[in-house]
């Protein structure tokens, strides 16, 4: 099974640009890796994906390096309502035989202070 | 807003009793999730469905069971209900494509107390 490692938490302040990493041994060659945020009491919210080298949309940039071991994500100047957790997600197609099993991290608890 | 709905938003019961939580996915969409958050566990992946297949299961316990239903909405029973059964339940819907990376839309929860 492919399993995630990310930093239990991270502190910044507004304005500065956070990354957050997450290690995933074993990820399979199909597989992408995806980052979700959560607020307290909601469900996660899709933020990036990515499969290798850089990935960037309107909100976040996503590095993967060629041994897709682990991956980065970068959030640009962050603002006091960026303060969620974050999760990495693998798709793990190794598991059990079946289509899959889908591995998120224990996620990063971002603090972002004024 | 995500688009998917689960019904009920809170529930309280007590240890061996069985239950059914309810999850409407987002509309054109084929596959539902079910996660469990719990404090110690974090987000578990129990088990997901597509177009009333089971696809791909997860650390789903056996006193646990789902389906979904012709009208593509998804009931996830849990049964002989413990105190560690105690947490946020997620569903999520995509698309599906083929795979597990799809972006997944995830519903409001439904929090679990198990008494």
């Amino acid at each position: 099974l492919a399993k995630t490692t990310q930093p239990i938490s991270m502190d910044s302040y507004e304005g500065q640009e956070v990354n957050i990493t997450c290690s995933h041994n074993n990820i399979a060659t199909n597989d992408y890796i995806t980052w979700y945020q959560q607020f307290p009491s909601q469900g996660p919210r899709f933020i990036i994906q990515g499969y290798k080298t850089k990935v960037t949309n309107e909100v976040a940039s996503l590095f993967i390096p060629a041994d897709r071991k682990s991956s980065t994500l970068s959030l640009p100047r962050v603002s006091l309502s960026d303060t969620a957790v974050y999760y990495c997600l693998v798709g793990d197609s190794n598991y059990g035989g079946s289509q899959g099993n889908l591995i998120f991290g224990k996620g990063t608890k971002l603090s972002v202070k004024p | 807003d995500s688009g998917v709905t689960q019904t009920p938003k809170h529930l309280i019961t007590a240890t061996g009793q069985r239950v059914t939580l309810r999850c409407s996915p987002r509309s054109g969409d084929l596959s539902v999730y079910w996660y469990q958050q719990s404090l110690d566990q974090g987000l578990q992946f129990l088990i997901q469905y597509y177009n009333g297949e089971e696809r791909a299961k997860g650390n789903i316990l056996e006193r646990f069971s789902a389906q979904q239903f012709p009208d593509l909405h998804s009931e996830l029973n849990l049964s002989s209900l413990e105190l560690g059964d105690s947490a946020l339940y997620f569903c999520a819907s995509s698309v599906f494509s083929g795979g597990l990376q799809e972006t997944q839309y995830f519903g409001p929860g439904t929090r679990l107390l198990v008494l």
